[in-house]
């Protein structure tokens, strides 16, 4: 099945501070989606990119489908980033389904 | 409009008890998915219904059972719990294109609170 790889695994900023997130994969996909699961595990949907590039607020999001990767860009962090961010992809052949990379753990300090 | 919901948030089960998961949806959605998420694997997919009428195992099937009792509601059963199956539960839905006439491939996905499941 298709491999779903994010860097980094762990991240700590100073509140302020912009960051990075990747995340790879093995095959051609449908759609690829973020996901931001807060410090209570509630999990919410931050974007569903295909391809592209959206913003939401100090968030971004790029997909480079041909290339099979995503960015997560989150600029001037503040406390409440603080969470897991996954991606998921549905491949092309998936049957309606996400695979889920590990996710990236991001402490935001003051 | 509640989104998912699921209940119930906490449970804690000896080993060999069962127990059900319930889930609901009402935005008409016709996915829907079981995950469970343990510390450092991220989230699994355990079984999942790309339409009413239809199941589909997922990376993780072992040792549970789902029905599809209507659109909006999933259930996922456990018939004699084992210390492994300790874990977060959630649920999740979305719509997906070949229902939509927007194209293939599935739309935003969303989750419900999750049920923490202990079994001792």
């Amino acid at each position: 099945g298709i491999q779903v790889e994010q860097s980094p695994p762990d991240l700590i900023l100073q509140e302020g501070a912009n960051s990075t997130l990747r995340c790879n994969f093995s095959d051609s996909v449908n759609n690829l989606q973020w996901f931001h699961q807060n410090p209570w595990g509630q999990l919410i949907n931050l974007f569903y990119i295909p391809s592209g590039t959206k913003q939401n607020g100090r968030l971004s999001a790029t997909t480079v489908a041909t290339e099979r990767y995503s960015l997560l860009y989150i600029s001037s962090s503040q406390t409440t980033d603080s969470g897991v961010y996954f991606c998921a992809v549905e491949d092309t052949g998936g049957g309606n389904k996400l695979t889920f990379g590990t996710g990236t753990q991001l402490k935001v300090e003051l | 409009n509640a989104g998912v919901t699921q209940t119930p948030k906490f449970q804690v089960l000896k080993t060999g008890q069962s127990m059900t998961l319930q889930c609901a949806q009402d935005m008409n959605h016709n996915s829907m998915y079981w995950y469970r998420q343990d510390p450092g694997m991220g989230l699994r997919l355990i079984y999942y219904s790309a339409s009413e009428g239809t199941t589909d195992k997922g990376e993780v099937p072992n040792g549970y059972n789902v029905s599809r009792l209507n659109k909006r509601e999933f259930s996922l059963r456990l018939e004699s719990a084992a210390p492994s199956q300790t874990s977060v539960y959630f649920c999740a839905s979305s719509a997906h294109g070949g229902t939509s006439g927007r194209g293939l491939g599935l739309y935003e996905q969303y989750f419900g609170p999750g049920t923490r499941l202990t079994v001792t």
